[in-house]
């Protein structure tokens, strides 16, 4: 597609449940990147991939929170055990080269209730 | 630790007046500089960067900022703002090798609100 695309746009889930999002990057960039948005927040990193792996990690905040990216091109972003705190809007970018231009996504904003 | 402070969090000016944003970090290596704003229901979209070189950059829609490594500044200018400059704009460092090239620091922002 034209750009990054994150599906779905907006998801609500009740505390303790599985979430799964999407990001489908800029087709060949090969850097991913997940975000994550409070309200009145700027974008805190969470993980980056460079294809198939991730390059760096450091962001989950912990255990419930997992992404991979099989193939090097689809990512997906996995939290179990939802929690209120987890309400925010995660964003998804890419790049073509590791650090350069990031191309975001509209995002996906997450609801736990 | 690393950071960056954008100390403003909102802005108003007028339609036509000169613009400037301020943005301050600390990164212990030779940082990457970014600015991007955001606009309502739309994605962070890079105005401009800076990895090294000339330290004025110019960016897209008329923006241009100046690395300052004395002052550890990055602060955007716009000489005439438009109406449609009213968006939220977001300072960010990045590493500029090694693995961690991919994790950005942002700022949290400073909205900018145009008076016609």
């Amino acid at each position: 597609g034209a750009g990054v695309s994150q599906t779905p746009s907006n998801k609500v889930t009740e505390k303790g449940k599985y979430v799964e999002l999407r990001c489908d990057p800029i087709s060949g960039h090969t850097a991913l990147y997940w975000y994550r948005q409070s309200l009145g927040q700027g974008p805190e990193f969470l993980i980056y991939f460079q294809g198939t792996g991730a390059a760096d990690d450091s962001g989950l905040p912990n255990d419930r929170f997992f992404a991979v990216r099989p193939e090097g091109s689809v990512s997906t972003l996995k939290i179990q055990r939802t929690e209120r705190g987890d309400s925010a809007v995660y964003l998804c970018a890419s790049s073509p080269t590791p650090g350069e231009k990031l191309f975001f996504g509209s995002g996906t904003q997450l609801s736990v209730l | 630790a690393q950071s960056v402070t954008q100390p403003d969090i909102h802005i108003t000016v007028s339609e036509g007046a000169s613009l400037e944003l301020r943005c301050n970090y600390s990164y212990g290596a030779t940082p990457y500089l970014f600015w991007y704003v955001q606009s309502p229901g739309q994605g962070l979209q890079l105005l401009l960067k800076y990895f090294s070189g000339d330290t004025l950059v110019q960016g897209i829609k008329g923006f241009e900022a100046e690395f300052k490594r004395s002052q550890s500044s990055f602060n955007l200018r716009k000489p005439s703002v438009h109406w449609s400059d009213a968006a939220e704009y977001f300072c960010a460092v990045g590493a500029s090798y090694g693995g961690s090239q991919g994790n950005l620091i942002f700022g949290k922002g400073t909205k900018l609100s145009v008076k016609p």
